[in-house]
């Protein structure tokens, strides 16, 4: 099983449509979890980190269910310039917080 | 203002050919890491250095080395590139090991 893993999509919607993806992972120790943004041939962006409590930045809602080892994101009302590749990044305590990237999800989103 | 720097943006070398990438951060951390990328692959992680430690990853080929002078700058040094070399790189730094990596904008590295 891999450490991360991701359903790589594509995910094709509707603009103006709501959209969640999951990212499970494997290892029980892990601390710190991110959503990147990676748009075709440029580099990953942080999109958001992603806290116990949960967060919400805009039309964009991270959450973390340690108990089921994923991280959410949900985005809502979707635009066309959401149309990317998201990843999820996870680092664990016991890995010296090396970073495991999932392959990522793609999004389409089309008028 | 950019943050993390990665020179050149593109690069053309030919089989066998050494070549240097650099990469150099504003941001004073304390981390810096780099990734080979395929395409449609997540990043692959190479070897991180937190200050002056030096990490390199089990899977990583000798061919591939780094050195980082200073707090600033870090280089990816492939002493030999095969075709198989070719991707992108991308240079990440993080303020401490658990925290936030910001990505430079990556060197495509071609190989002839």
């Amino acid at each position: 099983r891999k450490e991360v893993e991701q359903d790589p999509g594509p995910f094709n919607v509707p603009e103006g449509a709501t959209v969640a993806f999951n990212c499970t992972y494997s290892n029980s120790a892990s601390q710190s979890f991110f959503w990147y943004r990676q748009d075709c041939r440029k580099e990953p962006k942080l999109l958001m980190s992603v806290y116990s409590s949960g967060n919400e930045d805009g039309r964009f809602t991270a959450q973390l269910n340690r108990a089921s080892q994923y991280i959410s994101l949900l985005i809502r009302d979707s635009k066309l310039s959401d149309s990317a590749t998201y990843l999820c990044v996870v680092k664990s305590t016991g890995g010296s917080y090396i970073p495991t990237f999932g392959r990522g999800t793609s999004l389409i989103v089309h008028p | 203002d950019a943050m993390v720097i990665q020179n050149p943006r593109y690069q053309v070398t030919q089989f066998g050919k050494p070549v240097t990438l650099s990469c150099s951060q504003t941001l004073n951390h304390n981390v810096m890491y780099w990734y080979q990328q395929k395409s449609s692959q997540a990043p692959k992680l190479l070897f991180h250095y937190y200050d002056k430690d030096f990490n390199n990853e089990a899977d990583t080929p000798d061919n591939f080395q780094s050195r980082r002078p200073n707090t600033s700058f870090c280089f990816l040094d492939i002493r030999s590139p095969g075709l198989g070399d070719a991707a992108m790189y991308l240079c990440a730094t993080s303020r401490e090991r658990e925290e936030t990596q910001y990505f430079g904008p990556g060197t495509r590295l071609l190989v002839l």
